[in-house]
């Protein structure tokens, strides 16, 4: 499986600024994806980050809100904009490997906004 | 309705005895299942994927897929503590603006007692 790392592992913000974090893959991938799972929730999938085009968005979630790059196949970012009390969750991203498309995650951004 | 339901647990068994996790879905389409486990802190790592019906098995762990009754379950043998965690149960449709997107059940946590 591909191994994939995230920075920051975690971060306290104020309310209001905005966090970039990255992941990046040790090898080209197709898929990438961002999810968010809130305290005691389950994943909920932000959008897949395509590479040379703009993301593309879950329900609920906007490109205003949660800009995403990926300007290659081993890299993409995703900022958590304006943010308030309530982006306070872990940001994981996801990659498909494997000729049965299985989906490994990153070790995943503890986010807590004050 | 979610789209993924899993039962609601959480789930306590002694060690070495058999635990049962079980996961509905209401997409016909969905292709592909996946079960996860995810440690208290830590990001989901994949235990077992199954797309076709019928069993797969892989050491202690048994994946069952009915598509007719829409029904995916892992199976774990001989429990052990280093057992105790969260699963998760994971299905994706294939294909289109769907494809490698995972949709999450709730999770169901277990605890394996000595």
């Amino acid at each position: 499986s591909a191994v994939i790392s995230q920075k920051p592992s975690r971060d306290i913000c104020q309310r209001g600024t905005s966090l970039t974090i990255q992941c990046q893959v040790d090898s080209q991938v197709t898929m990438m994806f961002w999810y968010r799972q809130q305290p005691g929730q389950s994943l909920t999938l932000i959008a897949t980050a395509n590479q040379g085009s703009e993301a593309t968005y879950e329900s609920g979630f906007v490109i205003d809100k949660f800009p995403i790059s990926r300007p290659n196949l081993t890299f993409s970012t995703l900022t958590v904009s304006n943010m308030s009390p309530e982006d306070s969750s872990i940001y994981l991203c996801s990659v498909t490997s494997g000729i049965n498309n299985e989906q490994f995650f990153g070790p995943g951004t503890r986010l807590t906004v004050l | 309705q979610k789209e993924v339901e899993q039962n609601s647990g959480p789930l306590s068994v002694p060690e070495g005895a058999i635990a049962s996790l079980n996961c509905t879905y209401s997409d016909r389409g969905s292709q592909s299942f996946f079960w996860y486990r995810q440690y208290s802190g830590k990001s989901p790592e994949l235990i077992m994927f199954i797309y076709s019906n019928g069993d797969k098995e892989d050491g202690r762990f048994t994946a069952q897929l009915n598509k007719a009754s829409q029904y995916v379950s892992l199976l774990i043998r001989d429990s052990q503590p280093s057992d105790s965690a969260t699963y998760l149960c994971a299905g994706t449709l294939a294909g289109g603006t769907s494809y490698g997107k995972l949709t999450f059940g709730q999770g169901t946590i277990l605890t394996v007692h000595p």
